[in-house]
């Protein structure tokens, strides 16, 4: 079974600075994609950004970008020029495909605040 | 809006009583999945729909909990004889059909079970 580590349940941040999410997974494949969704407070999960492990080059999405690395099973996501909107639970899921089916294994999430 | 809807956003009831949650879909996804997100945790997959095949249950997926897709298209999740222990939030999600598309979700269904 897969598993999805994220290790920093609360982290915070100043406005317009960086910050990095950790993100570590365990599993057998090799053959996967890796995710990571906002959910911002009494609203609906948000896709940031994927990444298919198969792929060398990190994603990037505007201000958010990945250190996806393969071979430690760590899929962490960094935030630069952060805003208040970022400030949200980010949750960091493994998805794999097998048997026929697919499903997505999230973590427990990291609490970001975006401190003014 | 074309995102993923869901009906009703918020559900009361007492214990040992039946509540049924609907989920629409973006109109061209063929995935629909249901997850169950409790308080301070990720969500956690109960089952999945490719069109209207019920393709995977999760064991979390009791045999209180029921969950349809006539036709492929909305899906409603059914519990019966509901305990305090799901009390939770119900997510649906939607994705297009090729392995690692994106899941897309929807507002989520929070029930109380009092």
């Amino acid at each position: 079974a897969q598993t999805v580590t994220q290790s920093q349940p609360e982290m915070s941040v100043q406005e317009a600075e960086t910050v990095t999410l950790s993100c570590t997974y365990d599993t057998s494949e090799s053959n996967y994609y890796l995710f990571w969704y906002k959910q911002p407070p009494s609203r609906q999960m948000i896709l940031v950004i994927r990444q298919e492990a198969y792929k060398q080059q990190n994603a990037t999405e505007n201000r958010f970008s990945v250190n996806f690395q393969k071979a430690a099973k760590s899929f962490s996501l960094k935030i630069s020029d952060s805003q208040l909107g970022d400030t949200a639970m980010y949750f960091c899921a493994f998805g794999h495909s097998g048997a026929g089916s697919y499903q997505l294994t999230f973590g427990k999430g990291t609490k970001l605040s975006v401190i003014p | 809006d074309t995102g993923v809807s869901q009906d009703p956003r918020h559900k009361i009831t007492k214990r040992g009583q039946n509540v049924t949650f609907r989920c629409d879909p973006i109109s061209e996804h063929n995935r629909l999945y249901w997850y169950r997100q409790t308080l301070g945790q990720g969500p956690e997959f109960l089952t999945y729909f490719q069109n209207e095949a019920q393709l995977e249950k999760s064991r979390l997926l009791s045999d209180r909990f029921s969950a349809e897709r006539p036709k492929g298209s909305f899906s409603t999740l059914e519990i019966q004889r509901t305990e305090q222990g799901d009390s939770a939030m119900y997510l649906c999600a939607s994705s297009l059909l090729a392995v690692g598309d994106p899941e897309f979700f929807g507002p989520g269904t929070r029930l109380t079970v009092l």
